[in-house]
């Protein structure tokens, strides 16, 4: 139980073209999804919450514009990279919080690496 | 130091020995997760320790919480070869809205 899943798990796009991450909760549903990034030996960085039927929370310098979230359902949350740089080619993880999950155990995705040309 | 920040940031043993990693953090938490990453891939959740408890097993993992520290550890006993991996902790502080801070992780390799 508990699996979480992103797709794709690799793409290479073009600079300025827009690319879309899916995250899904397989088997629970979430009540919340988080976005994080992380650069090579690095730490994962949150960059937003995302609260389903709500608009993300995004963290202090976190541009809301370009990385557009949406949580449509319990079980899916988009990630939108606008607009695509080179500096944008990252890690992108997404995770889950399970509605029932009294102690905030959350459940990562395999991850989304972005290549942007 | 940031919260959640682990020590050694690199630990390199031979396999049978038993591995410890350290985590600090500076904000009260209400509790503290342990995760691995292999290279490339997404995380796995290991062990949730909550603040009220001191210590926690799990298989071969030993986590324990030490609140008036500000610190964990995380000792995985008789290592493999297939635990080499990153391995972070995680905090869920108060009042954060279940958001979790990670520290920069533990990159342990364990030689056959």
């Amino acid at each position: 139980g508990a699996v979480v899943s992103q797709h794709p798990s690799r793409v290479i796009c073009k600079s300025g073209t827009s690319v879309k991450i899916e995250c899904r909760s397989l088997d629970f549903q979430a009540t919340t999804m988080f976005w994080y990034r992380q650069f090579p030996k690095k730490s994962l960085m949150l960059m937003a919450t995302s609260n389903e039927g709500s608009k993300a929370t995004y963290e202090q310098g976190v541009e809301k514009d370009k990385f557009l979230i949406n949580h449509a359902s319990l079980t899916l949350s988009t990630l939108t990279v606008t607009s695509a740089h080179p500096e944008d080619s990252s890690f992108y993880i997404c995770s889950a919080r399970t509605r029932e999950g009294a102690y905030n155990e959350q459940f990562f995705g395999p991850g989304t690496r972005l290549t942007v040309l | 130091s940031q919260q959640g920040e682990e020590d050694p940031q690199a630990l390199s043993i031979q396999e049978g020995e038993n591995a410890t990693m350290n985590c600090s953090y500076k904000t009260s938490i209400n509790n503290l997760q342990w995760y691995r990453q292999n290279s490339g891939r997404g995380l796995v959740h290991l062990i949730l320790i909550r603040s009220n408890e001191r210590e926690k097993h799990s298989g071969r993992l030993r986590v324990t919480l030490d609140t008036s520290k500000k610190s964990s550890s995380l000792l995985i006993t008789a290592s493999r070869a297939a635990d080499t991996a990153s391995y972070f902790c995680a905090t869920d502080a108060r009042g954060s809205n279940y958001k979790l801070t990670f520290g920069k992780g533990t990159l342990l390799t364990v030689n056959p």
